[in-house]
């Protein structure tokens, strides 16, 4: 069954720093690999994913990813890190077998200004 | 386009009670599921409906039953509610198929069960 870990519950980081959330996955076959983020009181936001190809993900206001298949990871990043982005962000991996999403528990982020 | 939308927003229901929460979008979506979202536990899937006219369980269906009334259309039903069922609920939606498609989630359902 495929599972995803995100080892930090909380992450902070100084306004213009670069930011790190990590996500390691298990999934059996080639993973589909996905990042949400989560406002106060919304929905989940999609920001991007990885299906193939390039391990480096480009996606939705500044954010990539890298995918990396030795480490079963896909940590989220972003050259510099603005006030706005505090929010709760969510990884998620569906297999090329299976309909459903894992999700991740959540890492919080805080831009600190 | 309203994406993908939840009825109602708030709910406080006694032991015992039942109730359906809405989910509908307009983007023309194969796949529709319903999650749960408990502090610590990141999102956990109830049910799934990868076409209209069919659905399946997923990691926590105890409790619970759906309806996909049509293409759009994706309702969750709780027959008699448990303080165990206090949680947020998010219903998304995705083109479906081989997998490779994000989710667009609506903006969530709080449900308390006194």
């Amino acid at each position: 069954a495929q599972s995803v870990a995100q080892p930090e519950d909380q992450v902070n980081v100084a306004e213009g720093n670069p930011l790190t959330v990590k996500c390691t996955y298990s999934v059996s076959g080639n993973p589909y690999l996905f990042w949400y983020v989560q406002y106060p009181n919304r929905g989940l936001q999609f920001l991007l994913k990885y299906i193939t190809g390039d391990n480096l993900v480009k996606g939705s206001y500044g954010f990539e990813a890298e995918f990396n298949k030795s480490q079963t990871s896909f940590h989220l990043k972003k050259p510099s890190a603005l006030v706005s982005d505090s929010a709760l962000y969510f990884c998620a991996v569906r297999d090329m077998s299976g309909q459903n999403f894992v999700f991740g528990p959540g890492t919080r982020l805080s831009v600190l200004p | 386009n309203a994406g993908v939308t939840q009825t109602p927003k708030f709910q406080v229901l006694k032991t015992g009670q039942s109730m359906t929460l809405q989910c509908a979008q307009d983007m023309n979506h194969n796949s529709m599921y319903w999650y749960r979202q408990d502090p610590g536990m990141g999102l956990r899937l109830i049910y799934y409906s990868a076409s209209e006219g069919t659905t399946d369980k997923g990691e926590v269906p105890n409790g619970y039953n759906v309806s996909r009334l049509n293409k759009r259309e994706f309702s969750l039903r709780l027959e008699s509610a448990a303080p165990s069922q206090t949680s947020v609920y998010f219903c998304a939606s995705s083109e479906g198929g081989t997998g490779t498609y994000e989710q667009y989630f609506g903006p969530g359902t709080r449900l308390t069960v006194t």
